[in-house]
């Protein structure tokens, strides 16, 4: 069974970071391209970021590019998301999501972790 | 603003068919696979739809998708008041981005 479990939100002031974890398993974590996708509240599902099963490829939704960074430890089935220069706009469910292939969408998702910008 | 648009709102009584678009263009959904998502209140999105008309295991048949140019849609029949929910299409751009529609609520009147 896939299990995705986020973790590492809370409550950080404007111009701020985190840094977002996902812990995996139930699969063959090295060979799948993993996803951040994220939610504000009371608003629909956006993409933020993928990157490729060996690392080696990054993408990134052009509202968090130069600011948000993902990384991901195959030895440890860890999926980081490192956020710097937070705004209020980046207030959301942070949704963990396994993709497959890059140019696929998620499958498998986690229950998410609620990041919140405010003074 | 959404790549992907869909309608906004939907609705059905049950037992009926509905039918839930997205539209897109070449780059997205003209050349890559689509996918559907339904989240209910306060849960993560659930895959209901892989690769353009692919159901995973555990989706009841009632859900299938189709995919015509640069527009997909989405139909359930025999609506059930569990189906009451927020639905989502999905592709990848071929500028490498992932899209997302805007969503649709279905209310099962």
């Amino acid at each position: 069974e896939v299990q995705l479990l986020e973790s590492g939100g809370g409550l950080v002031h404007p111009g701020g970071s985190l840094r977002l974890s996902c812990a995996a398993a139930g699969f063959t974590f090295s060979r799948d391209a993993l996803s951040w996708v994220r939610q504000a509240p009371g608003k629909g599902l956006e993409w933020v970021s993928t990157i490729s099963g060996g690392g080696g490829g990054t993408y990134y939704a052009d509202s968090v590019k130069g600011r948000f960074t993902i990384s991901r430890d195959n030895a440890n089935n860890t999926l980081y998301l490192e956020m710097n220069s937070l705004r209020a706009e980046d207030t959301a469910v942070y949704y963990c999501a396994r993709t497959g292939e890059v140019w696929l969408q998620p499958d498998y998702w986690g229950q998410g972790t609620l990041v919140t910008v405010s003074s | 603003q959404s790549v992907l648009t869909q309608p906004p709102s939907a609705s059905g009584t049950p037992g009926q068919r509905v039918t839930i678009s997205c539209s897109g263009s070449n780059s997205n959904i003209g050349n890559n696979f689509v996918f559907w998502y339904q989240q209910l209140p306060g849960t993560a999105p659930k895959l209901l739809i892989s690769r353009t008309n692919q159901r995973p295991s555990g989706v009841p048949d009632r859900f299938s998708a189709s995919r015509s140019g640069t527009s997909a849609s989405l139909a359930i029949s025999g609506l059930r008041s569990e189906d009451e929910a927020d639905y989502y299409c999905a592709s990848w751009d071929d500028n490498l981005s992932a899209k997302f529609g805007g969503g649709t609520k279905l209310t099962v009147l």
